[in-house]
């Protein structure tokens, strides 16, 4: 069984702060990681995908991977409430082209 | 780019009747598209594997007689839920895979299904 484990929170911080959400998953010949966010009642949304370990940033999100470690995160700077969502970990791997899924966490921006 | 549209957003029917759900890429051809289930507060559920010109994949303990698919050109799949059941109301959730941007899968903005 390929897993992806993410902790369902909710992690709460305050506006302005960084917040940082954590995924780990156990096949170690995952190649590819997503991060989406999923708003309440509507579908998920892609947000950043990384290949390479090391970090990769766009705007307000750095992914971070290590594949040694088995480990991937998103960082969001300046958290804003609109940013409260359940954030989904994708992990693709060799053994064809579904996603396998975390159950999310859910991220709450306190004003 | 990379826009996948879902019709209808959302359906309610009577038990027993069966409901179609198409799933568009409207800017990029997709061999591949995903159908996925979500009840309230759980998890994405991927159901099956829809390949264009060919027979759908489909998950442990999900009924290929029950949920027809048929990815008939590169840019439509739909998927019916035949003869449905409340048990069957969910919120479906289609994705379609860019093979340019490394698998990147686009998700669709989902059919929120009520059986009465």
């Amino acid at each position: 069984q390929k897993e992806v484990e993410q902790n369902s929170g909710p992690l709460s911080v305050p506006e302005g702060a960084i917040a940082s959400l954590n995924c780990t998953y156990s096949d170690r010949g995952s190649q590819s990681f997503f991060w989406y966010r999923q708003y309440s009642g509507k579908s998920p949304e892609l947000i950043m995908f990384i290949y390479s370990n090391g970090d990769k940033e766009d705007g307000r999100f750095t992914a971070q991977l290590n594949k040694a470690s088995q480990y991937v995160s998103l960082l969001i700077r300046d958290s804003q409430p609109s940013d409260s969502a359940t954030y989904l970990c994708a992990v693709n791997s060799n053994s064809g082209y579904a996603l396998n899924f975390g159950k999310g966490t859910s991220l709450l921006v306190t004003p | 780019g990379a826009v996948v549209s879902q019709h209808p957003s959302r359906v309610i029917c009577k038990s027993g009747t069966s409901v179609k759900i198409e799933c568009r890429s409207l800017d990029f051809q997709a061999t591949t598209m995903f159908w996925y289930r979500q009840f309230p507060k759980q998890s994405l559920m991927l159901m099956a594997t829809s390949n264009e010109g060919s027979k759908a994949t489909y998950e442990q303990g999900v009924e290929k007689d029950k949920f027809l698919i048929n990815h008939a050109s590169l840019t439509l799949s739909t998927l019916t839920v035949t003869s449905a059941h409340p048990e069957d109301s969910s919120f479906y959730i289609c994705s379609a895979r860019l093979t340019r941007n490394q698998e990147t899968q686009y998700f669709g903005p989902g059919t929120r299904l009520l059986v009465l």
